[in-house]
């Protein structure tokens, strides 16, 4: 089985700007995690989608969102970066809930805001 | 609210020493799962370990092997006979099947293999 897929694996971005990422869960996944890597907060929680829906949210502002289409696939979108969002951040599937199922992540996404 | 704590920032030993790797999870949650991950220096997170909170048995999977403690509220792993390939950044983690149902991470230990 392919393992969890993201694009694009290194992204350089302004501040201002918007970012796209995209996630595609291990096959027959039905929930997508977010999370966000950095040295100084480590990883957190940004939500979980599961069969589209969003189940919970981490504390992070607005301008963080997601959305999980029908096909279990995942985008997370910043608007308006922060040099603070410069990050690595991971998806993670899971059969069931994340909060249940054991998760497999995806390599990441390191973002870069300059 | 939960936590998880590994105290040990970094850690080095030289190869084939065996290292434990502490730890510490705080929950309200009677039913809950505890994980372990490595991280090696790629940044893809490894699952290694998945524990439920009415399953107190010890685990062995090779050289690793897990001691899972509700008394002391303790997850640790041992790597037995360590080895260069063992370096990498471990994280402990914890979820609750009620309450925040959000996964939490310790802050991980860096652990350094000399050859």
């Amino acid at each position: 089985k392919a393992g969890v897929t993201q694009t694009p694996r290194y992204l350089i971005k302004t501040r201002g700007q918007q970012v796209t990422l995209s996630c595609s869960p291990i096959s027959g996944h039905r929930s997508v995690s977010w999370y966000q890597q950095t040295p100084g907060q480590g990883l957190q929680f940004l939500f979980e989608y599961f069969s589209e829906t969003q189940r919970n949210k981490g504390n992070f502002p607005g301008r963080f969102s997601g959305r999980q289409f029908s096909n279990s696939r995942s985008e997370m979108n910043v608007s308006t970066l922060e040099l603070g969002d410069s990050a690595l951040y991971l998806c993670a599937s899971s059969f069931g809930r994340g909060s249940t199922d054991t998760q497999y992540f995806g390599p990441g996404t390191r973002l870069t805001v300059l | 609210a939960q936590k998880v704590t590994q105290a040990q920032t970094e850690i080095s030993v030289v190869e084939k020493e065996d290292v434990t790797l502490d730890c510490v999870y705080e929950t309200r949650d009677t039913t809950y799962y505890l994980f372990w991950y490595k991280q090696p220096p790629s940044g893809e997170l490894v699952f290694l370990i998945r524990r439920n909170s009415f399953d107190e048995q010890n685990e062995i999977s090779g050289r690793y092997s897990w001691n899972f403690q509700k008394s002391t509220s303790s997850f640790n792993f041992t790597i037995t006979a360590s080895q260069v390939v063992d370096s990498a950044v471990y994280f402990c983690a914890l979820s609750e099947a009620g309450g925040y149902q959000k996964v939490t991470f310790g802050t991980g230990t860096k652990l350094q293999v000399i050859p």
